[in-house]
């Protein structure tokens, strides 16, 4: 089976610019997190997916938002790009909603400047 | 918040050596897990212990769970430079929340 992967694997954006970064689970997952990892903050949750719908969300402004399409692959938008923002984010796919053992990609590195 | 932290921060010990990391947890769980992230990469799964177990083994790892105290320690016996890697406790407090990681060690062997 196909691991999760994340496109692209970097990025370099200015200050005020917005993002898209993509996520593709494994194969049969339905459920997608996004976590945000910066030195200063550690792992940080930003939001879960699952059949579509957000089922979860962290302390993160309107700024960063998410989405999940039919076939559970996700996307998540920051706009209004802040220098706070460079940090690596990852996501992870799991079979359920929730609690269980997940499935983590390689990671977003994205670099405001 | 964090949910889980870890302890110590930072380990390095020899190689061939055993290492133990531990991770302290505020609430009622449903299981913890632990995760190793090599540098700038993303997490990979090692061992899930459910509460209602004590102890738990997966080749050279050895889990323990006490929820009495709300504890968890990760042993790695006979370490080797490729265990060099940052290890993360999550757990899950169950009821479709979300699972929640700690604040990690990071772990150095030296050859």
């Amino acid at each position: 089976k196909a691991g999760v992967t994340q496109t692209p694997r970097y990025l370099i954006k200015t200050r005020g610019q917005q993002v898209t970064l993509s996520c593709s689970p494994i194969s049969g997952h339905r459920s997608v997190s996004w976590y945000q990892q910066t030195p200063g903050q550690g792992l940080q949750f930003l939001f879960e997916y699952f059949s579509e719908t957000q089922r979860n969300k962290g302390n993160f402004p309107g700024r960063f938002s998410g989405r999940q399409f039919s076939n559970s692959r996700s996307e998540m938008n920051v706009s209004t790009l802040e220098l706070g923002d460079s940090a690596l984010y990852l996501c992870a796919s799991s079979l359920e909603l929730a609690g269980g053992e997940q499935y983590f990609g390689p990671g977003t590195r994205l670099t405001v400047t | 918040s964090q949910q889980g932290e870890e302890d110590p921060q930072a380990l390095s010990i020899q190689e061939g050596e055993n290492a133990t990391m531990n991770c302290s947890y505020k609430t009622s769980i449903n299981n913890l897990q632990w995760y190793r992230q090599n540098s700038g990469r993303g997490l990979v799964h090692l061992i899930l212990i459910r509460s209602n177990e004590r102890e738990k083994h997966s080749g050279r790892l050895r889990v323990t769970l006490d929820t009495s105290k709300k504890s968890s320690s990760l042993l790695i016996t006979a370490s080797r430079a490729a265990d060099t890697a940052s290890y993360f406790c999550a757990t899950d407090r169950g009821g479709n929340e979300k699972l929640t990681f700690g604040t990690g060690t990071r772990l150095t062997i030296i050859p």
